[in-house]
């Protein structure tokens, strides 16, 4: 089946440090991705939608210029998030639909903890 | 009203049992309809996904879709304790943009 993979897996850093976090789909291109965060014991809010060569789509409330996303490839978007603080603290996972209306499917998630 | 609704649970099964899954959506126009299983500390793995209404088996879960009630259900049949975890409904758009609920947090009693 499809995989997408996340990397890296953990961060830990110090306030203000930007963090960026990368997403690949590995067989197969994906036209479109997804960025989520999520809060402990809470569901996947979606952050933006990453599609390949444009501008990224931001859900309400998220700040575009603190969280830049880049699709630059069919198989590669990242997340930078700028100048992290504590309350950014949270688990962000991505996820991407390939062509053909396919569900999508998660990568394995990054746990960032902003001290 | 969000746009995704379940029931948060905890669902407490024993082992071999039937667990049931319920989940409402309030977007006429969602297409496509989702289930996902949660480990804690973990991203969410696809499990099951229905398009069109009736039932959808594979398996021990059976997906349920009924758009005229806006009402998706899982069913895990033989639960197993390996079963246990947080199972998210999720409602897509034409974009593929998908809501998810809040999530139905299943134990599964050895």
């Amino acid at each position: 089946g499809a995989v997408v993979s996340q990397h890296p897996s953990w961060v830990i850093c110090k306030s203000g440090t930007s963090v960026k976090i990368e997403c690949r789909s590995l067989d197969f291109q994906a036209t479109t991705m997804f960025w989520y965060r999520q809060f402990p014991k809470q569901s996947l809010m979606l952050m933006a939608t990453s599609n390949e060569g444009s501008k990224a789509t931001y859900e309400q409330g998220v700040e575009k210029d603190k969280f830049l996303i880049n699709h630059a490839s069919l198989t590669l978007s990242t997340l930078t998030v700028t100048s992290a603080h504590p309350e950014d603290s949270s688990f962000y996972i991505c996820s991407a639909n390939g062509q053909n209306n396919q569900p999508q499917h998660f990568g394995d998630g990054t746990r960032l903890s902003i001290l | 009203q969000k746009e995704v609704e379940q029931n948060s649970g905890p669902l407490s099964v024993p082992e071999g049992a039937i667990a049931s899954l319920n989940c409402t959506y309030s977007d006429r126009g969602s297409q496509s309809f989702f289930w996902y299983r949660q480990y804690s500390g973990k991203s969410p793995e696809l499990i099951m996904f229905i398009y069109s209404n009736g039932d959808k088996e594979d398996g021990r879960f059976t997906a349920q879709l009924n758009k005229a009630s806006q009402y998706v259900s899982l069913l895990i049949r033989d639960s197993q304790p390996s079963d246990s975890a947080t199972y998210l409904c999720a409602a897509g758009v034409n974009d593929y943009k998908l809501s998810f609920g809040a999530g139905t947090t299943v134990t599964v009693r050895a």
